[in-house]
């Protein structure tokens, strides 16, 4: 049980273009999801935490106009990257956390790579 | 953004050796938890910790959360090939589910 998936695993896209990332809990509903991003051979950086029906929190630094996240249901999250350029190309990695579930628990996706040219 | 501190960066083995990586904080933290991510998926929780001084075996795996709640470690007892992979520890405040990541360990073990 608790899994998360995630679509595309990978993307590649021109510059200027903007890319949609899906997070889905499979069998679990998640009051909250999350999204991180990981640079290559770098550690998870939290970019916003997103909770069913209300707006996402960012974290200090993150562009909210550019990095768009929806939490429309309580199985699905979606981060759109807007205007993408090549140093938006990173891994994409979201977590849920279980709705009743205890606090610290978050079930992570494979990760989505986005390449821009 | 706010890292931990993670040591060692990388580790290079043979088989049957027994591993340690810690994990400094400058701030307290009410949970620690340690993952493991292989290349190109998502990191994998193999243990979690909620207690200052609680320590918690997962197999050949044993954490410790540290007695200032600062800091942790993770021992790999025996090492096989399969353990290769990056090792990374996370901090948890509790006051929201937010998670903080070390730096990682790189771990290279050789047959």
């Amino acid at each position: 049980g608790a899994v998360v998936s995630q679509h595309p695993s990978r993307v590649i896209c021109k510059s200027g273009t903007s890319v949609k990332i899906e997070c889905r809990s499979l069998d679990f509903q998640a009051t909250t999801m999350f999204w991180y991003r990981q640079f290559p051979k770098k550690s998870l950086m939290l970019m916003a935490t997103s909770n069913e029906g209300s707006k996402a929190t960012y974290e200090q630094g993150v562009e909210k106009d550019k990095f768009l996240i929806n939490h429309a249901s309580l199985t699905l999250s979606t981060l759109t990257v807007t205007s993408a350029h090549p140093e938006d190309s990173s891994f994409y990695i979201c977590s849920a956390s279980p709705l009743g579930g205890a606090t610290d628990t978050q079930y992570f996706g494979p990760g989505t790579r986005l390449t821009v040219l | 953004g706010q890292q931990l501190n993670q040591s060692p960066q990388s580790m290079f083995i043979q088989e049957g050796e027994d591993v340690s990586m810690n994990c400094t904080s400058s701030s307290i933290f009410n949970t620690w938890l340690w993952y493991k991510q292989d290349p190109g998926e998502g990191p994998v929780l193999l243990i979690a910790l909620y207690k200052a001084g609680e320590l918690t075996s997962n197999g050949r795996l044993t954490a410790q959360f540290g007695i200032t709640r600062k800091d942790s470690f993770l021992n790999i007892s025996a090492s096989i090939p399969s353990d290769v992979g990056i090792y990374f520890c996370a901090g948890q405040s509790g006051a929201t589910n937010k998670l903080i990541f070390g730096t990682g360990t790189l771990l290279a073990v050789q047959p």
